[in-house]
């Protein structure tokens, strides 16, 4: 079984400043998708960016961009330029991919970072 | 193209009832997977429909079931309700032509037992 693991519960950032969301994951897998997820006060989860483990290039995606290290099975996202509409839950997902069927298409969640960016 | 939608957003039940939950794909999506959200488990996996067959399920005892539709709209059924049954239920849609495995998720179904 997969597990993912946010070691920060919360965090907080000013205005216009980066900060990065760090997300290990435990798998022996070797084909897989990683996933952030932001979920906003509305409750809304809202797919940020996604990572082919197979694809040694970084995922970008405007302000955000991770840092995927497969050998140490870590996925980190971070946040430039931060901004008031960034405040919100993340969560870091794992997706094992193909189809031998058992887990595929079933997201296994962190237990999340809740980040405060202030004004 | 509309996003996930479900219905009713919210609902408040006693215990021992049953619950009925509705969840409407993306358009041209197939797969549809459902969550449960709490504050002490977190987001939990329940199961996955695709093309009216489950093809996965989570570790929920048999009184969470579902089914999808040839439309492939999906429904999620709680029976003989307990208190700890309270939680956001999330549906999520895949399927897209570029990536097809990314799950986008509708606003969810705040469940309130008592």
């Amino acid at each position: 079984a997969q597990t993912v693991t946010q070691s920060q519960p919360e965090m907080s950032v000013q205005e216009a400043e980066t900060v990065t969301l760090s997300c290990t994951y435990d798998t022996s897998e070797n084909n897989y998708y990683l996933f952030w997820y932001k979920q906003p006060p509305s409750r809304q989860m809202i797919l940020v960016i996604r990572q082919e483990a197979y694809k040694q290039q970084n995922a970008t995606e405007n302000r955000f961009s991770v840092n995927f290290q497969k050998a140490a099975k870590s996925f980190s996202l971070k946040i430039s330029d931060s901004q008031l509409g960034d405040t919100a839950m993340y969560f870091c997902a794992f997706m094992k991919s193909g189809n031998s069927g058992g887990s595929n298409y079933k997201l296994t969640f962190g237990k999340g970072t809740l980040l405060t960016v202030n004004p | 193209k509309a996003g996930v939608t479900q219905t009713p957003r919210y609902l408040i039940k006693t215990r021992g009832q049953q619950v009925t939950l509705s969840c409407s794909p993306i358009s041209g999506h197939r797969s549809v997977s459902w969550y449960q959200q709490t504050p002490g488990q977190g987001l939990q996996f329940l199961f996955e429909y695709f093309s009216e067959t489950q093809r996965n399920k989570g570790n929920f005892p048999g009184r969470f079931s579902g089914r999808q539709f040839s439309n492939s709209r999906s429904e999620m059924n709680v029976s003989t309700l307990e208190l700890g049954d309270s939680a956001l239920y999330l549906c999520a849609s895949s399927g897209g032509a570029t990536y097809s495995y990314e799950q986008y998720f509708g606003p969810g179904t705040r469940l309130t037992v008592t």
